[in-house]
């Protein structure tokens, strides 16, 4: 594997299921995000995790919970999800430095539908 | 007010033509990254250019070209003789001190290159 993989690559859920998204990284990065893509919006990002320690979170229900075990992987877990959550949510991952910026490399996303 | 500014939500060309897309930033910073990504219909975002604050220089990459002018803040991208294959989402994005180097995203310009 290369790159940053998702899986599942789709999803359909229940209000009342409890799922995870997973993610993980094979570039060496050492900070990894999640982000939401919903139609006609622009990229809201979710969860920062640099150094497997949170540095951010974006105001997000706590119906969604992230997890970040190591550098190379993270988890986002579902619970009593609403449909206005269906979207596609995208991880990414980047060389973080501090005082500097480096390009995110992302995976093809999950695309998730809530009944 | 919005800090990165793509004005075009959608754009229609034939093969062959070329097309501009336009991103308008806002910043107080001096020092700050301006970023081109392209999402492809199967979801993906594809890092394309990663530009500084300090280097206005113009950046050509084969068919795709990118202009920078502090003056006006605006980092349009150029591709020269379209082709289908060009079709995707286009995200122009913002990195600053100000916002902890998070990226902040535009909304995107679709771009349909007809055969």
């Amino acid at each position: 594997e290369t790159g940053v993989t998702q899986t599942p690559r789709h999803l359909v859920m229940g209000m009342t299921n409890k799922k995870s998204l997973k993610c993980e990284q094979h570039l060496g990065h050492n900070a990894m995000y999640w982000y939401k893509q919903s139609a006609k919006k622009p990229l809201e990002l979710m969860f920062v995790y640099s150094l497997e320690e949170r540095v951010e979170n974006n105001s997000v229900p706590s119906r969604f919970s992230p997890e970040c075990p190591n550098s190379s992987h993270l988890f986002l877990h579902l619970h009593t999800l609403q449909p206005e959550d269906s979207a596609l949510y995208l991880c990414a991952s980047s060389q973080a430095a501090s005082g500097n910026y480096n390009e995110q490399f992302f995976g093809p996303g999950t695309r998730l539908t809530v009944l | 007010a919005q800090k990165v500014t793509q004005a075009q939500t959608e754009i229609s060309v034939v093969e062959k033509e070329d097309v501009t897309l336009d991103c308008v930033y806002e910043t107080r910073d001096t020092t700050y990254y301006l970023f081109w990504y392209k999402q492809p219909p199967s979801g993906e975002l594809v890092f394309l250019i990663r530009r500084n604050s300090f280097d206005e220089q113009n950046e050509i990459s084969g068919r795709y070209s990118w202009n920078f002018q502090k003056s006006t803040s605006s980092f349009n991208f150029t591709i020269t003789a379209s082709q289908v294959v060009d079709s995707a989402v286009y995200f122009c994005a913002l990195s600053e001190m100000d916002s902890n180097y998070q990226l902040i995203w535009g909304a995107g310009t679709k771009l349909i290159i007809k055969p």
